[in-house]
């Protein structure tokens, strides 16, 4: 089956650093990624489609610059929280479909990661 | 902006039982899916329902999907307590992209 990976799981940093998160799809390729973001009790808030091998689509309202995303292989995708502040702090998920899209057949998420800043 | 929306239900029950949750879209789809997701945890694909199907089984899980309505519900028989987690809907839109739905909270108890 499909597996992705998600590395950290969880990560304390400093207010002002930059933490970086790696998504992973172990046994696929995958030329799309997706970034969601999760608050506690709450649903996931779709941030950006990952592109391999081109600029990322950001949804409505997420900075850009803010939310660095990187996806320079077919199975790794990173997004890096830029100068991090405490309301950044959240359940940050990835997922992945196969080469072509998987809209139609589901995708597998990654573990997720708690990113606390303080 | 999210394009499913559960009901919002704390939702606990008895093993054994069987445990029903709804789910409302606002536009049009391409598919309806199902998610799980333990605490803290990320989300695990349960259950996809294509636009033109009306009711599909996986198992212990039942998905119906009402185009007209823009609903979906979701039944899990014979609870088991492994099941307690929360569920969420997505729509599936274009460019291969997800709207999740707010979740339900479903707590089984042995």
């Amino acid at each position: 089956g499909a597996v992705v990976s998600q590395h950290p799981s969880w990560v304390i940093c400093k207010s002002g650093t930059s933490v970086k998160i790696e998504c992973r799809s172990l046994d696929f390729q995958a030329t799309t990624m997706f970034w969601y973001r999760q608050f506690p009790k709450q649903s996931l808030m779709l941030m950006a489609t990952s592109n391999e091998g081109s600029k990322a689509t950001y949804e409505q309202g997420v900075e850009k610059d803010k939310f660095l995303i990187n996806h320079a292989s077919l199975t790794l995708s990173t997004l890096t929280v830029t100068s991090a502040h405490p309301e950044d702090s959240s359940f940050y998920i990835c997922s992945a479909g196969k080469t072509g899209g998987r809209a139609n057949y589901g995708y597998t998420f990654g573990s997720g990661t708690r990113l606390t800043v303080v | 902006s999210q394009q499913g929306e559960e009901d919002p239900q704390a939702l606990s029950i008895q093993e054994g039982e069987n445990a029903t949750m709804n789910c409302s879209y606002k536009t049009s789809i391409n598919n309806l899916q199902w998610y799980r997701q333990n605490s803290g945890r990320g989300l695990v694909h349960l259950i996809l329902i294509r636009s033109n199907e009306r009711e599909k089984h996986s198992g212990r899980l039942r998905v119906t999907l009402d185009t007209s309505k823009k609903s979906s519900s979701l039944l899990i028989t014979a609870s088991r307590a492994a099941d307690t987690a929360s569920y969420f809907c997505a729509g599936g839109r274009g460019n291969n992209r997800l709207a999740f739905g707010k979740g339900n909270q479903v707590v089984v108890i042995p």
